[in-house]
């Protein structure tokens, strides 16, 4: 079992949905959660991150954390095609900020 | 501006021709470290460095060897390529390592081994 599952998709939605992302994780010691957005033939960026259960919002994304069921998930409100990427969820353990990915959803927002 | 610069970004080699991947940060991180990205798989950490001379295995490092003589620099070492090496390479740095430190990541490096 991967310690981080992710759906690869590719999800395709039109413009102005509500785009859902997830990952379950097998790991109850990882700590941080974060999300990382990478366009094609680009490096991830950084998107958001959190430490704990509950949900943090930035504008229009929202990240969530359950930590009892081991799911994370992050929430794009009014999407646009400038969303199109692939999403990677990241869980980051305590020691040496070694991250370990999931495999990455492809997200296709159309016209 | 903030920045992780990696080279060469294009590389096409042949099995056993020694090559280096460098990668060059501004940001006067201590933590560096190496991913590669394959299809299916994610991306995966090679090696990582905690500072100058200190560095350490990530979960793939078979086939690569990585130095860090000076802060700014970490350059990745294939020694003798394989075509199963054949992927794309992200150099990363951050302040230190654990929670809470933005990593940055490079713009990434496809490598082809024929």
């Amino acid at each position: 079992q991967k310690e981080v599952e992710q759906d690869p998709g590719p999800l395709s939605v039109p413009e102005g949905a509500i785009v859902s992302l997830n990952c379950t994780y097998s790991n109850s010691a990882f700590q941080y959660f974060m999300w990382y957005r990478q366009y094609s033939r680009k490096g991830p960026e950084l998107l958001m991150y959190t430490y704990s259960s509950g949900n943090k919002e930035d504008g229009r994304f929202t990240a969530q954390v359950d930590k009892s069921s081991k799911y994370i998930s992050l929430f794009i409100r009014d999407s646009q095609p400038s969303d199109s990427a692939t999403y990677l969820c990241a869980i980051l353990t305590g020691t040496a900020s070694k991250l370990t990915f999931g495999t990455g959803t492809r997200l296709q927002v159309t016209l | 501006e903030a920045q992780v610069t990696q080279n060469p970004r294009y590389l096409i080699t042949v099995t056993g021709k020694k090559l280096t991947v460098t990668c060059s940060q501004n940001m006067n991180h201590e933590y560096m470290s190496w991913y590669r990205q394959d299809p299916g798989l994610g991306l995966r950490q090679i090696y990582y460095s905690m500072n100058v001379e200190v560095t350490d295995k990530g979960d793939v490092p078979e086939g690569y060897k990585v130095s860090r003589k000076e802060k700014r620099n970490f350059p990745l070492i294939l020694e003798s390529p394989s075509p199963n090496q054949t992927s794309l390479y992200f150099c990363a740095s951050s302040r230190t390592g654990g929670s809470g430190n933005t990593i940055y990541f490079g713009e990434g490096s496809w490598l082809t081994v024929v």
